[in-house]
């Protein structure tokens, strides 16, 4: 069975601009849930997705967003990117309580 | 006071040894608890969860659980050097209503030296 995909897994943008990421779930996980993880404050949970509805959300500013596909496939935007939003965004799907991650997509914000 | 709290290490261990990691959380209403594993570089991954008080073991990983204390622990035994990495421990709050937002430690890093 595939793992959870993310693409891209790179990405480099300039203060100001907006990025969207994208998450592919383990085939028949419909709970997608997104984390930021940084040296500083590690993992921090962002938003879950559950069935197109976002289920759960963490203390973002409402610059972070995201959605549910009805393949469950998710993608998160942020806009007027912050040199702070430079981490690796985490995917993870789950069908019941285990979470799988995926690789990621490491942002540096210029 | 932070929600999920880990010693920082680095622990260092020699090879065979048992390593023990621990992790105290603040929210007594707190459901199941997980340990991931992260390499460097790579993603974390699931070695094992637990919800029941107790130990849950899982080949040379056993978790325990003590809710009384607020309190989960990962041993590793017979440790290897392969096994050196950040070890995460994350707790789900959010009971039956949600599975899918963990709050995680800030993680120990675990040396095993040969």
């Amino acid at each position: 069975k595939a793992g959870v995909t993310q693409t891209p897994r790179y990405l480099i943008k300039t203060r100001g601009q907006q990025v969207t990421l994208s998450c592919s779930p383990i085939s028949g996980h419909r709970s997608v849930s997104w984390y930021q993880q940084t040296p500083g404050q590690g993992l921090q949970f962002l938003f879950e997705y559950f069935s197109e509805t976002q289920r759960n959300k963490g203390n973002f500013p409402g610059r972070f967003s995201g959605r549910q596909f009805s393949n469950s496939r998710s993608e998160m935007n942020v806009s007027t990117l912050e040199l702070g939003d430079s981490a690796l965004y985490l995917c993870a799907s789950s069908l019941g309580e285990e979470q799988f991650f995926g690789p990621g997509t490491r942002l540096t914000v210029l | 006071q932070k929600e999920v709290e880990q010693n920082s290490g680095p622990l260092s261990v020699p090879e065979g040894a048992i390593a023990s990691l621990n992790c105290t959380y603040s929210d007594r209403g707190s459901q199941s608890f997980f340990w991931y594993r992260q390499y460097s570089g790579k993603s974390p991954e699931l070695i094992m969860f637990i919800y029941s008080n107790g130990d849950k073991e899982d080949g040379r990983f056993t978790a325990q659980l003590n809710k009384a204390s607020q309190y989960v622990s990962l041993l590793i035994r017979d440790s290897q050097p392969s096994d050196s990495a950040t070890y995460l421990c994350a707790v789900n709050s959010q009971g039956g209503t949600s599975y899918g937002k963990l709050t995680f430690g800030q993680g120990t890093i675990l040396t095993v030296h040969p």
